[in-house]
């Protein structure tokens, strides 16, 4: 069975561009929540969706970010436009059931110049 | 509220010795506790979990955990030491009923010399 996939590994913008970030969860996980790691900081919550429903946003930073899950199926979570800060590493994670364990991709690392 | 702290930014031991990571966690709900491991290059992978049943949780590579209600920790130890446990180490919060946001410590990293 796959894991959770997210793509790009890796991304390099200048302040003020546009970044989309994209996780495709593990197949019938209705679960998926996004976290971020920005430098020397902890790995902190942004959303959890359910299906294609929002269940919490309360840890996304500002209305420069914006997630979608159309379908109920991959997420992305785009930064428009970027800044410095934004730099860092955006985990995607999915459950089947909400009190089940999360499990995490690989992560994008993101740098924001 | 919840929150997590990791009480050592940087462990360094050596092969076959005993490890020990500490986390001292506060929640104002009935908690969950896990720790998750990170390699380099690869996802967070989920070593243990304990959710209100035995206090002493085994997880993944000899790993285990203990939760202590009185101190308000949750340390992770193993026996000995593997070259293959450098890594960093995250103790997470979450409540233990309904929507599992997880909170995160600041993470330990594990060096495992010859």
């Amino acid at each position: 069975e796959a894991g959770v996939t997210q793509f790009p590994s890796h991304s390099v913008i200048e302040k003020g561009q546009t970044v989309t970030l994209r996780c495709d969860p593990i197949s019938g996980h209705d679960n998926l929540y996004w976290y971020r790691r920005v430098m020397g900081k902890e790995i902190k919550f942004l959303l959890h969706f359910v299906k294609e429903s929002k269940q919490d946003e309360s840890g996304m930073p500002n209305n420069r970010f914006l997630a979608e899950r159309t379908g109920g199926t991959y997420s992305t979570l785009k930064v428009q436009p970027a800044e410095l800060e934004d730099s860092g590493v955006y985990f995607c994670a999915s459950s089947q059931v909400i009190k089940e364990t999360q499990y995490f991709g690989p992560g994008t690392r993101l740098l924001v110049l | 509220a919840q929150s997590v702290t990791q009480l050592d930014s940087h462990v360094s031991v050596s092969e076959g010795t005993p490890v020990l990571l500490r986390c001292n966690y506060s929640s104002s709900y009935s908690p969950s506790l896990f720790w998750y491991v990170q390699h380099p290059n690869k996802g967070l992978q989920l070593l243990l979990k304990y959710t209100s049943a035995a206090t002493l949780v085994k997880g993944i590579n000899g790993f285990e955990a203990e939760f202590k209600k009185s101190e308000t920790s949750f340390h992770l130890t193993k026996p000995s030491a593997h070259m293959s446990d450098a890594a960093e180490y995250f103790c997470v919060v979450s409540r233990n009923t309904g929507f599992q946001k997880l909170v995160f410590g600041t993470g330990t990293r594990l060096l495992v010399s010859p």
